[in-house]
């Protein structure tokens, strides 16, 4: 079974800082899905970013971007410039590649970040 | 276009009695999913639904259950209900076709067991 390790419970980061959020996980697989979903305070959770497994080229969405390192089975998530609006929790979720997994994700504990103005 | 809708927002039960918790899609989104998110155990799949079959399921007993309905809205019910049910239940939905993973969650059912 695949395990999602998000070893920092609390994060913080001073506004228009970076952060990076650590990700580890457990697989055999080879080819599989990786995000970052985000749940703001009393609102729905939101996909921040996704990556496959298959492709070396990390992914970027605006001021977030992920580093992923396949052999290390490591996904952190780096927030650029960060804004008040960021403050939420981060999950860190695996999906398998098979096409059957449908929208099975493993998710990690979660690291609850906090943004100083 | 409206969002996941969950109802009950919260809800409250004592051990013994059973819940239904009710999920609208995204229009047009024929996948619904369901997860329990808990203080200790985080988030962790139930069950999944796509056009009114169970696609996937959890490692959760059988006192939880779920369908989809032809206009793909979904409910899931507990029965029996424990203590340890506490917890905020997401639904989540997802287009067929669209970005593998990419899920669209409601805002979820707060459910208290006591």
């Amino acid at each position: 079974a695949q395990t999602v390790t998000q070893s920092q419970p609390e994060m913080s980061v001073q506004e228009a800082e970076t952060v990076t959020l650590s990700c580890t996980y457990d697989t055999s697989e080879s080819d599989y899905y990786l995000f970052w979903y985000k749940q703001p305070p009393s609102r729905q959770m939101i996909l921040v970013i996704r990556q496959e497994a298959y492709k070396q080229q990390n992914a970027t969405e605006n001021r977030f971007s992920v580093n992923f390192q396949k052999a290390a089975k490591s996904f952190s998530l780096k927030i650029s410039d960060s804004q008040l609006g960021d403050a939420a929790m981060y999950f860190c979720a695996y999906r398998r590649s098979a096409g059957n997994a449908g929208n099975m994700l493993t998710f990690g504990g979660g690291t609850r970040l906090m943004v100083k103005p | 276009k409206a969002g996941v809708t969950q109802t009950p927002r919260y809800l409250i039960k004592t051990r013994g009695q059973q819940v239904t918790l009710s999920c609208s899609p995204i229009s047009g989104h024929r996948s619904v999913s369901w997860y329990q998110q808990t203080p200790g155990q985080g988030l962790q799949f139930l069950f999944e639904y796509f056009s009114e079959t169970q696609r996937n399921k959890g490692n959760f007993p059988g006192r939880f259950s779920g369908r989809q309905f032809s206009n793909s809205r979904s409910e899931m019910n507990v029965s029996t209900l424990e203590l340890g049910d506490s917890a905020l239940y997401l639904c989540a939905s997802s287009l067929a076709g669209g970005r593998i993973g990419e899920l669209f969650f409601g805002e979820g059912s707060r459910l208290t067991v006591l």
